[in-house]
């Protein structure tokens, strides 16, 4: 099925590891995004890309780091992980113009 | 920048009860609107949005929404509430000006009680 895809959906990290989030999209879209959320906060974005090779930051990027290699992949990648990265991480991706958000079903990761 | 406040955290309703959910937010310029729904363990899924024209947008699931541009408001409303209906409801604005980022509201948690 079309969509975006997120690997891992779950992971558990010790203080100081570092990780990499898989977004994948096989809709062409040109914009993608990645987002935290927790409790009482919505949706927060940490970056996003508006085509392959470019990428900038959102409104908490301290952190974390992605890349947009390929037009379909957007990867997150957390260097040396925080208990306070403790979150669900979703991506989403879209076409041009003022059409909605495709999200993948999200990534949820605990750091100890 | 703008900002979205949804002014309720949680709205226990009974089942074919009617429920609104109230969404206001603030934006030096003309925005574009969205009310997404997040099922448990599940993503964002979109229920409808507002670009331009009439104000009163219909969506999926039987709920629909008014742009009020003097009140800086989109509210949600469905006349009657299902079981299936509990999920959390995110409203959210977008630049309409060479704008692509989404800014979210808290989210509202619904719990539909039979």
């Amino acid at each position: 099925n079309a969509g975006v895809t997120q690997t891992p959906k779950f992971r558990v990290l010790k203080t100081g590891q570092s990780m990499t989030l898989l977004c994948a999209q096989d809709m062409n879209h040109e914009y993608m995004y990645w987002y935290r959320q927790d409790p009482g906060m919505g949706l927060r974005l940490i970056h996003y890309s508006v085509g392959e090779g470019t990428t900038a930051k959102g409104e908490v990027p301290d952190g974390y780091n992605v890349s947009r290699l390929k037009k379909q992949n957007f990867l997150l990648g957390l260097e040396s992980a925080a208990p306070s990265q403790t979150s669900v991480y979703f991506c989403a991706s879209r076409h041009e113009g003022a059409g909605g958000y495709t999200f993948g079903s999200g990534t949820r990761l605990t750091v100890v | 920048a703008q900002s979205v406040t949804q002014l309720d955290s949680q709205v226990p309703v009974f089942e074919e009860a009617p429920v609104e959910l109230r969404c206001n937010y603030s934006s030096s310029v003309s925005v574009y609107l969205f009310w997404y729904v997040q099922y448990p363990n599940q993503g964002l899924q979109l229920l409808l949005k507002y670009l331009s024209g009439s104000t009163l947008v219909k969506g999926i699931n039987g709920f629909e929404a008014e742009f009020n541009k003097s009140q800086t408001s989109f509210h949600l409303r469905k006349p009657s509430v299902h079981i299936s209906d509990t999920a959390e409801y995110f409203c959210a604005v977008n630049p309409s000006a060479a704008g692509n980022k989404l800014t979210f509201g808290g989210g509202t948690r619904v719990l539909v009680k039979p």
